[in-house]
Parts: structure tokens; C-alpha cells; sequence
């Protein structure tokens, strides 16, 4: 069974500083689709970026940036230059033939 | 781009009632799902439908829950007769295609059941 694993339920950061977000993820298939999604108190869920597995390259989107180890099953994000903006849930997600999340990471933005 | 949308936001009802929701996805989007997102906990999805067919609904308790996308645009999910463990936000998705495609999601309906 495909699991998604999130181990920090609460974090903080510093307006303008990095912070990195874990998710480890179990499958026993090899193709499959890695996800972040932000979900700010609004609770409109956002994307914030995607991996491939079958890609080498780490994805990027601006202050975003993922850390991709296959080998270890480890998908985490990480936000430079943190913006008040980035403060909600993050959810990790895996899909392989279905979309499994995390329990995501509470990420507060601290001025 | 509208959005993906859904009504209503909130809903406040008695157990042993019914509620239903509706959802309209993003236009063009084949694939359409609905997630049950318990306070405190990531989304479970319910059920996914490619155009108006059903692909998954193994995690779909059946007994109480339905759905439908009968032209395989809006969908509305329905609970009859809700319990205490159902109130959650339930949250519509939808995708271009079906597979590991970017999921769009609406801002959710907050359901409360008394």
C-alpha cells in the first residue's frame, strides 16, 4: 500500500528565512508523481509544485525547491526567503494510480 | 480561468439527516474527485469519476454516501443519513485528465452535523 508520511506537524520560520518541510512516502512501484500543496486558511488548496520520479532534477518554482531522493523515499520542500503569504497547511501528496496525502505540516510565518 | 466550484460553504444539519453538495469543475476537466478532509488530518479521497463514469469509489462508505456526474460535468454528493463522524470539509477536485495530472481544488464545503 502506497502511504504518505509527514513528521512535523507544526512549524516556524522567520520572515526571510529558510525552512524545510519532510514527507517520506512508501510504494514498491517506480512511476510514479510527487506533490505539494499549500492550503491557507481559506482552505482553498494550491499547488505548489511536482516531481516526476522518473526525473533526475530536483523541481523548482521560484522560492520553491524540492529535495527528490528516490532511493530514500523522501520528498521534501523547501521555502527560501519566507513570506508571511507562505503561512498554512502543506500536504505532501503521492500518485501512483490514486492521490494519497500526508497529514500535513501546520508552517506559521513569523513576522 | 474560473475556477473549481462548489455550494454550499458551510452546512449545519442533525444526524440522521440528509445533505447533498454540488460541485462544478474547470472546464474541459475530464476527471473529477471528491475528498473528505477530517479537521486535523490530510484529504481521503471518496470518489473520482472520468467523464461520468466512476474509476474509484473503494474508499466510499457505500451505505450512507453517494454520487453522481451525470453528464459528466456537475457532480453532487450526497449524505443519507449523515452520522457525527461525518462532519469534515468535503473538497472537489478536478483534472484535465485522469493519472498523475495537477488537481484543482475548490474552496470546500465545511459540514457540521449535530
Amino acid at each position: 500500500a502506497q502511504t504518505v508520511t509527514q513528521s512535523q506537524p507544526e512549524m516556524s520560520v522567520q520572515e526571510a528565512e529558510t525552512v524545510t518541510l519532510s514527507c517520506t512516502y512508501d510504494t514498491s512501484e517506480n512511476n510514479y508523481y510527487l506533490f505539494w500543496y499549500k492550503q491557507p486558511p481559506s482552505r482553498q488548496m494550491i499547488l505548489v509544485i511536482r516531481q516526476e520520479a522518473y526525473k533526475q532534477q530536483n523541481a523548482t518554482e521560484n522560492r520553491f525547491s524540492v529535495n527528490f531522493q528516490k532511493a530514500a523515499k523522501s520528498f521534501s520542500l523547501k521555502i527560501s526567503d519566507s513570506q508571511l503569504g507562505d503561512t498554512a497547511m502543506y500536504f505532501c501528496a503521492f500518485i501512483q494510480s490514486q492521490f494519497y496525502f500526508g497529514t500535513g505540516t501546520s508552517l506559521t510565518v513569523i513576522p | 480561468e474560473a475556477g473549481v466550484a462548489q455550494s454550499p460553504r458551510y452546512k449545519i444539519i442533525e444526524k440522521r439527516q440528509s445533505v447533498a453538495f454540488w460541485c462544478n469543475p474547470i472546464s474541459g476537466h475530464a476527471t473529477l474527485y471528491w475528498y473528505q478532509q477530517i479537521l486535523g488530518q490530510g484529504p481521503k479521497l471518496l470518489i473520482q469519476f472520468q467523464n461520468n463514469g466512476v474509476v474509484d469509489d473503494s474508499q466510499l462508505p457505500k451505505d450512507r454516501f453517494s454520487a453522481e456526474r451525470l453528464k459528466g460535468v456537475d457532480s453532487t454528493l450526497k449524505i443519507q443519513p449523515a452520522k457525527l463522524e461525518d462532519s469534515a470539509v468535503y473538497l472537489c477536485a478536478s483534472s484535465l485528465v485522469q493519472g498523475p495530472d495537477t488537481q484543482y481544488f475548490g474552496p470546500g464545503t465545511r459540514l457540521t452535523v449535530l
